[in-house]
């Protein structure tokens, strides 16, 4: 079964103050590892997809790293509109995406 | 380019009752998945339609269902409803009929059950 473990749960940053979001993964054959943002109520919005140990993906503030068991997701100088829950996801040995919990990350002005 | 849309935004329902929720693919896309999202929890497959058959399902009992129609749009039809079905549903829409390409979701209908 494929399982996938984000942490923190919920970050708090200043404005500016860069960090890292990880999520850990176990799953039988990886065909692809998704990264999320969810703002309340809403539904997620598409950030990036890795789909081998060593690519890295980079849109604005964010940055997205893959190894062969976990990715992380680099925040630099984040701002106030950063604020949302990022969600991670893996396609493995089913025909299905396999979700994390999320972290929520709250930036402070 | 349009995206992924979904009826109704808010439902609330009782306990034993039947919904259908709707969803509108994005344009050029062929394959819908449908999701549930509990409050804190991260999605949960429910199942994936490719050119109007189900091509894979999640731990849901029968009484979750769907269809997908010729112009690729869905729909997720629940019977039976309980409590625990309370929750933001999602669709999302992708190329292809495999889980490796970008799924991008539609806002989501909140299912309030009572």
């Amino acid at each position: 079964e494929d399982q996938v473990t984000q942490s923190p749960e919920a970050l708090r940053l200043q404005e500016g103050e860069s960090s890292s979001l990880n999520c850990s993964y176990t799953v039988s054959g990886l065909r692809g590892l998704f990264w999320y943002r969810q703002d309340p109520g809403k539904g997620p919005e598409f950030l990036f997809t890795l789909y081998s140990a060593g690519e890295e993906k980079e849109k604005e503030r964010l940055k997205a790293t893959l190894t062969k068991k976990e990715s992380f997701l680099h925040i630099t100088a984040p701002k106030p509109e950063d604020s949302a829950t990022y969600l991670c996801a893996v396609h493995g040995g089913y025909s299905t995406l396999t979700f994390g919990k999320g972290t929520m990350l709250l930036v402070s002005p | 380019e349009t995206g992924v849309t979904q009826s109704p935004t808010h439902l609330i329902k009782t306990r034993g009752q039947q919904v259908t929720l709707r969803c509108s693919s994005q344009s050029g896309h062929n394959t819908v998945s449908w999701y549930q999202q509990a409050l804190g929890q991260g999605p949960q497959f429910i199942f994936q339609y490719y050119r109007e058959e189900e091509n894979g399902r999640g731990n849901f009992p029968p009484r979750f269902s769907g269809l997908q129609f010729p112009n690729y749009s869905s729909e997720l039809n629940v019977n039976a409803l309980e409590l625990d079905d309370s929750a933001l549903y999602l669709c999302a829409s992708s190329r292809g009929g495999s889980s490796s390409y970008e799924q991008y979701f539609g806002p989501g209908t909140r299912l309030t059950v009572t």
